[in-house]
């Protein structure tokens, strides 16, 4: 089946830490974007890619870092520059720019600090 | 700057009930698309319904449906026939052609038997 997987699905982060949430995708899907849930904010969105070796700082990229080597894959590191990383990551791909076509999700990663 | 802006926190609703869920958003482009996303407690969000900005016609899948008016700039879903299985955070998102989506803070829908 194809779909967006990421893990692991509850990670805990000790202070001064560098943790990353893995999402991977089997859509052959161009986009892939990473988004940070808060309560009562919504989703907020943290980095994006359209294409592989290119990504663009979303709305909230401070103290967050991605790659994208390969078009399946696009990995965000929480860096300890984020002070308040509490929180759900969901991370979702879409086909390509333009168009009707909906970003599909994945299942989110929930971070915590120990 | 695009903005999405859902007015109720929490909405409920009877079993077999009809609910219409509230979303304006605000921008100066005339192209546009429009999606109701659903977030059940497993936290998937899974695509609800979507609206190109261009068509007039109302979006319906099965027992969803939207009342779009481009010139209110509002973006309302309506669920018919109401299901316990509807019960989770319901989130608007707006997205022009090329851009990222914006969302909107959630809607959380109980549905009562």
């Amino acid at each position: 089946d194809g779909g967006i997987t990421q893990s692991p699905k509850y990670l805990f982060r000790k202070e001064g830490q560098n943790v990353t949430l893995s999402c991977e995708q089997n859509l052959n899907h161009d986009a892939m974007y990473w988004y940070r849930q808060d309560p009562g904010q919504g989703l907020r969105l943290i980095y994006y890619s359209q294409i592989v070796n290119d990504f663009q700082k979303g709305d909230i990229a401070e103290g967050y870092s991605v790659s994208r080597e390969k078009k399946e894959s696009f990995p965000l590191t929480v860096t300890s520059a984020q002070k308040n990383p509490t929180a759900f990551y969901l991370c979702a791909s879409k086909p390509g720019q333009g168009g009707n076509q909906p970003q599909h999700f994945g299942d989110g990663t929930r971070l915590s600090i120990l | 700057a695009q903005t999405v802006t859902q007015s109720q926190p929490e909405m409920s609703v009877q079993e077999a009930e009809t609910v219409t869920l509230s979303c304006t958003y605000d921008t100066s482009e005339s192209d546009y698309y429009l999606f109701w996303y659903k977030q059940p407690p497993s936290r998937q969000m899974i695509l609800v319904i979507r609206q190109e900005a261009y068509k007039q016609q109302n979006a319906t899948e099965n027992r969803f449906s939207v009342n779009f008016q481009k010139a209110a700039k509002s973006f309302s879903l309506k669920i018919s026939d109401s299901q316990l299985g509807d019960a989770a955070m319901y989130f608007c998102a707006y997205r022009r052609w090329t851009d990222k989506l914006i969302f909107g803070t959630g809607t959380r829908l109980q549905v009562f038997p």
